[in-house]
């Protein structure tokens, strides 16, 4: 049961160009989305996180836009560069205490220069 | 300061075998997860600690997986008789205590299963 899909697997943008990833999730008592970002050898690293209370959040060239009746969250990275090229992972953590994490199979990003 | 340490990076071992491996997370992460991150997937939860004790081990795929956290700060996951299935990036992340949010993930340790 995938609890949380990504779409699309591979993206390919032009330097300076809008990267935009989707998510969709079942579950209604997930209650924390964050995105992560991850290089190749390297651990995922937290990008961006946004909560059900809230339809949008940006940070720099990065922006969450959250629709909470539809299910739905997405990753907008404006002017996207070179170096943003990296796999993406969206997230959703449930209730209760543990706060584990159940991710998207991810989004592979590629910006050509 | 320091990361989420993982050691070792790469771990190539023969079918059968027992393996061990270990993460050191950030000082004062009372909060402890193991993931393990299959290729092209994202990474799945095995198990949680909250201070020593496994808090939330449902992710754990079988009983020849087992993780210690013994004095609350390192801890060691411990894969018995070794499948090629296993083989897989296995990620560690921690958390401070409480209602912080934020995972710190480590580098991951590359396990292959010969």
């Amino acid at each position: 049961q995938q609890q949380v899909k990504q779409s699309p697997q591979s993206l390919i943008v032009q330097k300076g160009g809008i990267s935009i990833i989707n998510c969709a999730y079942e579950n209604t008592a997930f209650d924390y989305f964050p995105w992560y970002q991850q290089f190749p050898g390297k651990g995922p690293a937290l990008l961006i996180a946004i909560r059900p209370d809230v339809s949008e959040k940006k940070e720099g060239r990065f922006t969450i836009s959250f629709n909470k009746s539809a299910k739905q969250f997405s990753l907008h990275i404006m002017d996207s560069q070179p170096g943003d090229s990296a796999t993406y992972f969206c997230a959703a953590r449930g209730e209760g205490s543990n706060y584990k994490l159940t991710f998207g199979k991810g989004t592979l990003l590629t910006v050509n220069p | 300061g320091a990361g989420v340490s993982q050691t070792p990076s790469n771990k190539v071992t023969e079918k059968g075998k027992y393996v061990e491996l270990r993460c050191d997370p950030i000082s004062g992460h009372t909060a402890l997860y193991w993931y393990r991150q299959s290729l092209g997937q994202g990474p799945e939860f095995l198990i949680y600690f909250q201070g020593t004790g496994a808090a939330d081990d449902s992710g754990l795929p079988n009983d020849r997986f087992f993780a210690v956290r013994p004095e609350g700060s390192v801890s060691t996951l411990k894969i018995q008789r070794t499948e090629r299935g296993d083989s897989a990036v296995y990620l560690c992340a921690s958390r401070v205590a409480g209602v912080a949010d934020t995972q710190y993930f480590g580098p991951g340790t590359r396990l292959t299963v010969l």
